[in-house]
C-alpha cells in the first residue's frame, strides 16, 4: 500500500520558475527521502530528512518536514529543462524499515524551455 | 566508483516461464533491496538482503524469490510468470541494511510477459 502520496500528480512550469511538490504520509516515520526518476530509469536519491529535522537544503533543492501534519515538501528553485522527471517521496516505517521504503506514486514535473 | 548494475536491461518472457534477474551493488555495499514498479501499483518493495540473508520481504507471492551471494551480488527469480508481472524491476544497494540510509538504484530490468 502507498504510504506517501505526492501532490500534484503532474506539474508543468516554465524554465527558471520554482517547482513545489508535496508529500503526505500516514504513519510515524524515522525519515523521509526524496528521489528523482528520469523516464523509466533508475531512481536517483536527492535528500534524506530525519524525523527530528524540519528543513534541509541541497543545492537548488529545499525539503521541509512537518511531522505533526505528516507532510513534506520539495522545492526546486530556478528550474532547468534537465529537472524534467518524476519525483517520489519515500518513507520508512517507524521502527527500522521492516518493509523497505514505501513510495508514493510521484509527481511528474515538466519544465518548459 | 561504478554504480549499481542490473542485467539484463530488457527481457521478454511468456506466461508460465520463469526468469532470473541479476544485480551487482556498488563496491562495499552489502545491502541489496529489490523493488517492482508498475503504472498501476507504483513502486513496491519486494525484499532486502544483507550478508546473504533475507532481512525483509514485501507483500508478494512465493513465486518471487531471491538470494544474495558472498560478494553481495543478488539475484531475484520469478517463477510461473503471469501477465501482471510485467514491470520495471529495480535493485538498490546501500552501505547498511534498513531504510535509514541512502539507497543507490540501478537502471532496472524491464520485464515484459506475453
Amino acid at each position: 500500500s502507498q504510504q506517501g502520496e505526492e501532490d500534484p500528480q503532474a506539474l508543468s512550469i516554465q524554465e527558471g520558475e520554482n517547482a513545489t511538490m508535496n508529500c503526505s504520509y500516514k504513519t510515524s516515520i524515522n525519515n523521509l527521502q526524496w528521489y528523482r526518476q528520469n523516464s523509466g530509469r533508475g531512481l536517483v536519491h536527492l535528500i534524506l530528512i530525519r524525523s527530528n529535522e524540519r528543513e534541509k537544503h541541497s543545492g537548488r533543492l529545499r525539503v521541509t518536514l512537518d511531522t505533526s501534519k505528516k507532510s513534506s515538501s520539495l522545492l526546486i528553485t530556478a528550474s532547468r529543462a534537465a529537472d524534467t522527471a518524476s519525483y517520489f517521496c519515500a518513507t520508512d516505517s517507524h521502527g527500522g524499515g521492516a518493509d523497505g521504503l514505501t513510495f508514493g506514486k510521484g509527481t511528474h514535473l515538466i519544465i518548459q524551455p | 566508483k561504478a554504480g549499481v548494475t542490473q542485467t539484463p536491461r530488457y527481457l521478454i518472457k511468456t506466461r508460465g516461464q520463469q526468469v532470473t534477474l541479476s544485480c551487482s551493488p556498488i563496491s562495499g555495499h552489502r545491502s541489496v533491496s529489490w523493488y517492482q514498479q508498475t503504472p498501476g501499483q507504483g513502486l513496491q518493495f519486494l525484499f532486502e538482503y544483507f550478508s546473504e540473508t533475507q532481512r525483509n520481504k514485501g507483500n508478494f507471492p512465493g513465486r518471487f524469490s531471491g538470494r544474495q551471494f558472498s560478494n553481495s551480488r543478488s539475484e531475484m527469480n520469478v517463477s510461473t510468470l503471469e501477465l501482471g508481472d510485467s514491470a520495471l524491476y529495480l535493485c538498490a544497494s546501500s552501505l547498511r541494511p534498513g531504510t535509514d540510509y541512502e539507497q543507490y538504484f540501478g537502471p532496472g530490468t524491464r520485464l515484459t510477459v506475453t
